[in-house]
């Protein structure tokens, strides 16, 4: 079965500074897609990068970048010049056969 | 504006009242789902579907009922809510069922069972 771990409940960092989230999954699958989620406390649920497990590149959007490490089964996100904004929940996804979720690293930005 | 929308937001019931939450999307999306929050445990997929009368478990279904019958809507229903049901409830959809497509989130619907 496959399972989604985030091994970092919480986080925090100082504005402008970088941070990395980390993700490791583990499958049998070949053909998948990782995503990231942000959940700020508004509670809606956004999406922040996604990657195709058959591509080498590491998807990036503006601040916000991964480190994708397929044999390692891991997929870490990077968010640069972290802003206050950025203070969120964030979700870790695998899509395969099925969605799966991890539990959530709770990012907290700091003046 | 393209959009998920769940009623209510905001649910305290008491044991074994059957409850309904609804969703609904705009976007003509074939793929609707439904996921329960909880601490420590992120999103766990509840029921989905690919399309309409097409229905299907995900990983946590007991004491949940779905249906679809129009595209649009795909309601959640509890016939006999107990209190290991409260939690945090999003609907999302998406165009198709595919491991690319987004998917879109409804705002969530905070439950509390009594």
């Amino acid at each position: 079965a496959q399972t989604v771990t985030q091994s970092q409940p919480e986080m925090s960092v100082q504005e402008a500074e970088t941070v990395t989230l980390s993700c490791t999954y583990d499958t049998s699958e070949s053909n998948y897609y990782l995503f990231w989620y942000k959940q700020p406390p508004s509670r809606q649920m956004i999406l922040v990068i996604r990657q195709e497990a058959y591509k080498q590149q590491n998807a990036t959007e503006n601040r916000f970048s991964v480190n994708f490490q397929k044999a390692a089964k891991s997929f870490s996100l990077k968010i640069s010049d972290s802003q206050l904004g950025d203070t969120a929940m964030y979700f870790c996804a695998f899509r395969g056969d099925k969605v799966i979720f991890g539990p959530g690293t709770s990012l907290s930005v700091i003046p | 504006e393209a959009q998920v929308t769940q009623n209510p937001r905001y649910l305290i019931t008491v044991t074994g009242k059957k409850l309904t939450v609804t969703c609904s999307q705009n976007m003509n999306h074939e793929y609707m789902s439904w996921y329960r929050q909880d601490p420590g445990l992120g999103l766990r997929q509840i029921y989905y579907s690919m399309n309409v009368e097409v229905t299907d478990k995900g990983d946590v279904p007991e004491g949940y009922k779905v249906s679809r019958k129009e595209k649009r809507n795909f309601p959640l229903i509890l016939e006999s809510p107990s209190p290991n049901q409260t939690s945090l409830y999003f609907c999302a959809s998406s165009p198709i069922w595919d491991r690319v497509s987004e998917q879109y989130f409804g705002p969530g619907t905070r439950l509390t069972v009594t």
